[in-house]
């Protein structure tokens, strides 16, 4: 069975610094990985995912993940952390061939913490 | 842009009562999932619709029903509540390719509801 983990429940970085959310993958196929950022009170927004292609993907407020198939992991990186990218980030898999499941199984979480 | 719409934002209900839920998805998304998010934990799939059908079911109880309208608007009917159903239930919606599994779909979450059973 597809399972996404996320071995951190906190991350604390400081302003300006680079900072990595990480997140592991487990599925018999090729995976389908998101990665999603929940502000308190709100809904989960999209960052990015990837696919197929290149290994380094860019998606929005400067976000960036990195596949790497033979560690199956999908890390989560800024170059340089602000204190709005706080929140709550989440990991998440689609197993491209299972024909019974298009939903996206998440993992636990990371909360991301950015002292000024 | 048009992002997905959920109503109510909150709803606080008895156990034993029944509540419904509902989800707009963003213009030309075909396809429809509802998840469930207890107090911190990670979402949880609980079904999801696509072209008006029932396209996958995972974790959703024989108490909690679902449909997709003809407007592509879904409702979630969640019918003897009980205190665990206390949760935060968030919609998503995504293009589906005409159903292909293969499809690159996104998908786009809403603001949630939060429903307290008390």
């Amino acid at each position: 069975a597809q399972s996404v983990a996320q071995p951190e429940d906190q991350v604390n970085v400081a302003e300006g610094n680079p900072l990595t959310v990480k997140c592991t993958y487990s599925v018999s196929g090729n995976p389908y990985l998101f990665w999603y950022v929940q502000y308190p009170n709100r809904g989960l927004q999209f960052l990015l995912k990837y696919i197929t292609g290149d290994n380094l993907v860019k998606g929005s407020y400067g976000f960036e993940a990195e596949f790497n198939k033979s560690q199956t992991s999908f890390h989560l990186k800024k170059p340089s952390a602000l204190v709005s990218d706080s929140a709550l980030y989440f990991c998440a898999v689609r197993f491209l061939m299972d024909t019974g499941r298009r939903a996206l199984t998440f993992g636990s979480g990371t909360r991301l913490q950015v002292q000024p | 842009a048009a992002g997905v719409i959920q109503s109510p934002r909150h709803l606080i209900k008895e156990k034993r009562e029944t509540a419904t839920l509902k989800c707009y998805p963003i213009p030309r998304h075909d396809t429809v999932y509802w998840y469930q998010q207890g107090p911190g934990q990670d979402p949880q799939f609980l079904i999801s619709f696509y072209e008006k059908m029932q396209s996958d079911k995972g974790s959703i109880p024989d108490r909690f029903s679902a449909q997709q309208f003809s407007d592509y608007h879904s409702e979630l009917n969640m019918s003897s509540l009980e205190l665990g159903d206390s949760a935060l239930y968030f919609c998503a919606s995504s293009s589906g390719l005409a159903g292909r599994v293969e499809s690159t779909d996104t998908q786009y979450f809403g603001p949630g509801t939060r429903l307290t059973v008390l």
